[in-house]
């Protein structure tokens, strides 16, 4: 089993709707969550992050934790064609130390 | 959002080159930067992870002698790829980290080895 699994998508929305990216990781250990948005070419930017179970929002976005199914979302509302792009979920495994599992990410595909 | 510069942009050399690429966290003290390879359409793949003056840990499969690393301050950290091969070419980011704190990550460099 991959550590950091994601539909490689793509997963194509229209404009205005809401995009669902999955994720889910294999150690029950890990302590932090991660999202990061990468357009083609580009380096990855850091969208939100999440340690608590739960939900936490800032703007359109929303990520969603749930530790028990070991399962982690992000949420786009009011999906624009610049949010087209790859989405990488990341776990950090080691508490006190920043280094990352990458999944391989999903590609959004949001058409006008 | 924390600040992390990555020159140059892109490189462009003959085969036999070395090549160093910097990274510098601007806006915050570094614990650990990480310097990642992508090459086209696929995932990032983590080469190694350097700590403040200590050798760098380098991830299986990856040479060290190839890729040198040096993180000489919490600032900055240098990757040197020696003796450059057109199989070398491919997208070089970092990232910079601190803690529990995401990682931010550099532009990237495009190297493309002739």
């Amino acid at each position: 089993q991959k550590e950091v699994e994601q539909n490689s998508g793509p997963l194509s929305v229209p404009e205005g709707a809401i995009a669902s990216l999955n994720c889910t990781y294999s150690d029950r250990g890990s302590q932090s969550f991660f999202w990061y948005r990468q357009y083609s070419g580009k380096s990855p930017e850091l969208i939100m992050f999440i340690y608590s179970n739960g939900d936490k929002e800032d703007g359109r976005f929303t990520a969603q934790l749930n530790k028990a199914s070991q399962y982690v979302s992000l949420l786009i509302r009011d999906s624009q064609p610049s949010d087209s792009a790859t989405y990488l979920c990341a776990v950090n495994k080691n508490s006190g130390y920043s280094t990352l599992t990458f999944g391989k990410g999903t590609m959004l595909l949001v058409s006008p | 959002g924390a600040v992390v510069s990555q020159h140059p942009s892109r490189v462009i050399c003959k085969s036999g080159t070395s090549v160093k690429i910097e990274c510098r966290s601007l806006d915050f003290q570094a614990t650990t930067m990480f310097w990642y390879r992508q090459f086209p359409k696929q995932s990032l793949m983590l080469m190694a992870t350097s700590n403040e003056g200590s050798k760098a840990t380098y991830e299986q499969g990856v040479e060290k002698d190839k890729f040198l690393i040096n993180h000489a301050s919490l600032t900055l950290s240098t990757l040197t790829v020696t003796s450059a091969h057109p199989e070398d070419s491919s997208f070089y980011i970092c990232s910079a980290g601190r803690g529990m704190q995401p990682q931010h990550f550099g532009d990237g460099t495009r190297l493309s080895i002739l």
